[in-house]
């Protein structure tokens, strides 16, 4: 079986400052690690994704992630926070034993002018 | 391209009535279909998944129902909603493996 836990249900920062969003999971293979984002009202568009490359992950909108392995961990960065990129943040694993996604309970990210 | 089309955007039901959303994916083959729900302030919860035409994996029990008529269309159904039932609703398709795309989502209110 596999899990997610996103340790913060809401982090708040002000723009300008970085951003860490936590995500710890287990899984029984060699996972692969995704972090979605949605905003409102809105489908869920991908950010980034590990799948046993590096184990540091390049996103969209300056987003990057680090897999490490022995903490079972891929905490979401970014350096400087921007208004526009208050939403909610899914960390998902799938295992690649199958086809099954499993999400995290998601953090909501709120940026401060 | 692939692009995966849900709707409708919001849908408003009273307890009771019937539900049918759709879901149809374009640019792919035998796709992995899945349906998931969220309730408000909450994460997502895999309600269905389909690996082939006919082919239904459902993990929650409950009133609703899904079906894959076509390799690339994945509707979900109940016969009569419940209040409980309200949610944001979305659909998502993946290949071997890789990353899910999801849609847009249907809003559903069951007043």
């Amino acid at each position: 079986a596999q899990s997610v836990t996103q340790l913060d249900s809401h982090v708040s920062v002000s723009e300008g400052t970085p951003v860490l969003l936590r995500c710890n999971y287990s899984s029984s293979y060699s996972p692969s690690l995704f972090w979605y984002v949605q905003h409102p009202n809105k489908g869920l568009q991908l950010l980034l994704k590990y799948t046993s490359a590096a184990t540091l992950v390049k996103g969209i909108n300056g987003f990057e992630a680090e897999f490490k392995k022995s903490e079972t961990s891929f905490h979401l960065t970014k350096p400087s926070a921007h208004m526009s990129d208050a939403a909610e943040y899914f960390c998902v694993v799938r295992d690649n034993a199958g086809n099954m996604l499993t999400f995290g309970g998601g953090t909501r990210l709120m940026v401060k002018p | 391209s692939q692009t995966i089309h849900q709707w409708p955007a919001t849908l408003v039901q009273p307890v009771g009535s019937p539900l049918s959303l759709e879901c149809t994916v374009e640019g792919t083959s035998n796709p992995n279909l899945y349906w998931y729900r969220q309730a408000a302030g909450r994460g997502l919860q895999l309600l269905f998944y389909s690996v082939g035409i006919g082919q239904i994996s459902s993990e929650v029990p409950q009133n609703l129902s899904a079906s894959r008529p076509q390799d690339r269309q994945f509707i979900l159904s109940s016969k009569k909603l419940l209040l409980s039932d309200s949610g944001f609703y979305l659909c998502a398709w993946s290949v071997d493996g890789a990353e899910a795309f999801f849609g847009q989502g249907t809003r559903l209110t069951v007043v």
